[in-house]
């Protein structure tokens, strides 16, 4: 079966300090992916996606994410958090062309001072 | 582009009563999905259009649920004879019709079943 997996259900990090938050997925081809961020209360907010091409892809906000093929994942990091960068983060991927989104069950992100 | 826009943002009901959720895509998007999303949880899929057809239902969606759109614009979710499992976040989204294009995400309408 397709899935989508968030390892890390919680990760707390001091303002300033590098982020990574882990995705893998599993499809029986490449799927599209994507990350997501929401704030509470609020709808999904597109961070960046990778359909094929560069492995690394640049997202908004200061955010990037590497494939990796052989590992099955699509992990996102930041170098620098800030604190407006506290809320949850959803992976997500699409394994056809009508866009159907399967959702990690997603990061929750603390940024402390 | 004014976004996706979902009506209403909260709603609360009694068990059993129904209950109606409406979604304006942003304009032109020809795609439009209905998630539902738990607390904790990811979104999950419901529902999908392409224009005004309803192209796929996932199991999640019982026959006590039922989405149009008429028209291809806006969208309805109704839920009738809501039950306390129904309480969640109904979240909208709205995509061009090309391939795997980005959705775009209203803030969604929280459902509480008293």
């Amino acid at each position: 079966a397709q899935s989508v997996t968030q390892p890390d259900i919680h990760i707390t990090v001091s303002e300033g300090a590098s982020l990574e938050l882990r995705c893998n997925y599993s499809y029986g081809a490449t799927p599209y992916l994507f990350w997501y961020v929401q704030s509470p209360g609020q709808g999904l907010q597109l961070l960046l996606k990778y359909f094929s091409g560069d492995t690394l892809v640049q997202g908004i906000k200061g955010f990037e994410a590497e494939f990796k093929r052989s590992q099955s994942s699509f992990n996102l990091r930041k170098p620098s958090v800030h604190w407006s960068d506290a809320a949850e983060y959803f992976c997500a991927a699409s394994g056809d062309s009508w866009g159907k989104l399967q959702f990690g069950a997603g990061t929750q992100v603390v940024v402390t001072p | 582009d004014t976004g996706v826009s979902q009506d209403p943002r909260h709603k609360i009901t009694k068990r059993g009563q129904n209950v109606t959720f409406r979604c304006d895509p942003i304009s032109e998007h020809n795609r439009l999905y209905w998630y539902r999303q738990t607390l904790g949880q990811g979104p999950e899929f419901l529902t999908y259009f392409q224009n005004e057809a309803q192209l796929e239902k996932s199991r999640l969606l019982s026959d006590r649920f039922s989405a149009e759109r008429p028209k291809g614009s806006f969208s309805t979710l109704e839920i009738q004879r809501t039950e306390q499992g129904d309480s969640a976040m109904y979240l909208c989204a709205s995509s061009t019709g090309t391939g795997n294009q980005p959705q775009h995400f209203g803030d969604g309408t929280r459902l509480s079943i008293l």
